[in-house]
């Protein structure tokens, strides 16, 4: 069965600090998707990471994936306000009918002033 | 198309009663996902859709309910003789084959059950 961690759970930074999310799963998987989720709101799509090595950047937001550690990282630069929300990873399962994805539980971040 | 679209997007029931919720896909996305969350969890997959063939359904999916996709394209997801544990936030995504899988959520239908 497909497993997903995030670590940590709960993360509460200041504004204009760095900081990482660690996702970490545990079968073979060539495909990582990181999710944004806002208090009562459904699930905004960030990143898809298609391959070993691969990274994306999207304003202070940084995502990249190490498939041989089954490792992935969204790391936040100069955090600001407007961050604050929860981030989802998420993977599926290369082959056969089915592409459902499997999420971690999320990291709830709270950026503070 | 501004994206998947659900309804209701807020149902209260009473144990027991049946509820349905409705599903709209973003128009040329052929594959269909239903998810449930809870409190401080993230989505577990329910079912999925290709067009209008049911692939594969969870565990979680218990006899109480039920999914259809008649004409591959809106579906509906019923939950029969409702319990308190079905209390969720239900979620529909959807995607096209081309997109490497991105699924793209609609805004939820959140279930309270008294």
């Amino acid at each position: 069965e497909l497993k997903v961690e995030q670590n940590p759970l709960f993360l509460s930074m200041q504004e204009g600090k760095n900081y990482t999310i660690y996702c970490n799963y545990s079968t073979t998987s060539d495909r990582l998707y990181w999710y944004r989720q806002d208090p009562g709101k459904s699930l905004e799509s960030l990143f898809v990471l298609l391959s070993n090595g691969a990274v994306k950047q999207e304003g202070r937001l940084m995502a990249s994936l190490d498939t041989k550690a089954r490792l992935s990282t969204l790391h936040i630069t100069a955090a600001v306000h407007d961050l604050s929300a929860t981030y989802f990873c998420a993977v599926d399962k290369l082959g056969g009918s089915n592409y459902k994805l499997t999420f971690g539980k999320g990291t709830l971040l709270t950026v503070n002033p | 198309d501004t994206g998947v679209s659900q309804d209701p997007r807020h149902k209260i029931t009473k144990r027991g009663q049946n509820v349905t919720f409705r599903c709209d896909p973003i128009s040329e996305h052929n594959r269909l996902y239903w998810y449930r969350q809870t409190l401080g969890q993230g989505p577990e997959f329910l079912t999925y859709f290709q067009n209008e063939a049911q692939l594969e359904k969870s565990r979680l999916l218990s006899d109480r309910f039920s999914a259809e996709r008649p004409k591959g394209s809106f579906s509906t997801l019923e939950i029969q003789r409702t319990e308190q544990g079905d209390s969720a936030m239900y979620l529909c995504a959807s995607s096209s084959p081309d997109s490497h899988n991105e699924q793209f959520f609609g805004p939820g239908t959140r279930l309270t059950v008294l």
